[in-house]
C-alpha cells in the first residue's frame, strides 16, 4: 500500500553510528509500530505508539529509541548501532483497535559492519 | 507477555493438497488471531484473522480454526497452488498489540 512509507530501504552502517529509520503513513491511522524480523524470530515488536506524543516498549526495545511528534512519522533510531541490530525493519500502522487491520511498510534492510 | 509458537517451520505440498499450520499461545486473555502472508522480499500482508468469540473462519481456499480451551488455532489452505508459496505467520494478542510466531515457510511444488 503506497499508504506507508519506509526510508531508506536499504542501509549499511557501521558499530557506533547513529542511525535513523524514518517511517511516514498517509491515512492518519492513530497506531504505529516498529518491527524486526530476523530468521528464526519471525516478526518482533520494538516499540509502538497509540498516538502522537504517546509511545510504548515492545518486546524488545533496548538500543532503541523513537518520537512522534507528529501523527503521520515514527521515526526509529538507532543511538549507537551494534551488528546485532542488523536485521530487517518493518514499520506499520493501524486505524484503531486491535481487530483492525494492521499494514505494513516494505521495509528497510539494516546492515551493521 | 504472550509467547506464540508455530508449527510446522517448513511445509512443502504437492499443488491442490492441503496445508495446515498450527499455532499455540500462552496468555488466556488473547482474543484476537490474525495470519499474516509474506512473500519472498515483500511486507507482510494481512490473509484472514479470528477472534475469540468465534471457532471457524473461512474465506475461499482459506480458513482458521480456535480451540480457545486448548489455547491452539490453525490456518487450513485447501487446493495449494503455486502462488501460495510464502512465509506465514500467526500472531495473538489483546489490547493494543499482538505477538507473532516464527513463521512457517510453504513451498507448494507444481
Amino acid at each position: 500500500d503506497a499508504g506507508i512509507t519506509q526510508s531508506p530501504r536499504y542501509k549499511i552502517t557501521e558499530t557506533g553510528r547513529q542511525v535513523t529509520l524514518m517511517c511516514h503513513q498517509t491515512w492518519s491511522h492513530s497506531y504505529m509500530f516498529w518491527y524486526r524480523q530476523d530468521l528464526g524470530h519471525g516478526l518482533r515488536l520494538i516499540y509502538y505508539s497509540a498516538a502522537a506524543d504517546i509511545t510504548d516498549k515492545g518486546e524488545v526495545p533496548d538500543g532503541y529509541v523513537v518520537s512522534r511528534s507528529k501523527t503521520e512519522n515514527f521515526p526509529l533510531t538507532l543511538e549507537s548501532a551494534t551488528r546485532s541490530q542488523t536485521s530487517v525493519y518493518f514499520c506499520a500502522s493501524r486505524i484503531g483497535q486491535l481487530t483492525q487491520p494492521q499494514h505494513f511498510g516494505d521495509g528497510t534492510r539494516l546492515s551493521i559492519l | 507477555g504472550e509467547n506464540v509458537e508455530q508449527h510446522p517451520s517448513t511445509l512443502s505440498v504437492q499443488e491442490g493438497d492441503s496445508a495446515v499450520i498450527k499455532c499455540t499461545y500462552s496468555d488466556s486473555a488473547s482474543n484476537y488471531f490474525p495470519w499474516y502472508k509474506q512473500e519472498l522480499g515483500k511486507r507482510p500482508q494481512l490473509i484472514i484473522d479470528i477472534r475469540s468469540n468465534v471457532g471457524e473462519k473461512k474465506d475461499q481456499r482459506i480458513a482458521v480454526t480456535l480451540n480457545k480451551t486448548a489455547k491452539h488455532f490453525s490456518l487450513h489452505i485447501t487446493e495449494t497452488q503455486p502462488e501460495d508459496s510464502a512465509v506465514y505467520f500467526c500472531a495473538a494478542g489483546t489490547g493494543n498489540q499482538f505477538y507473532f510466531g516464527t513463521g512457517t515457510s510453504l513451498t507448494v511444488i507444481p
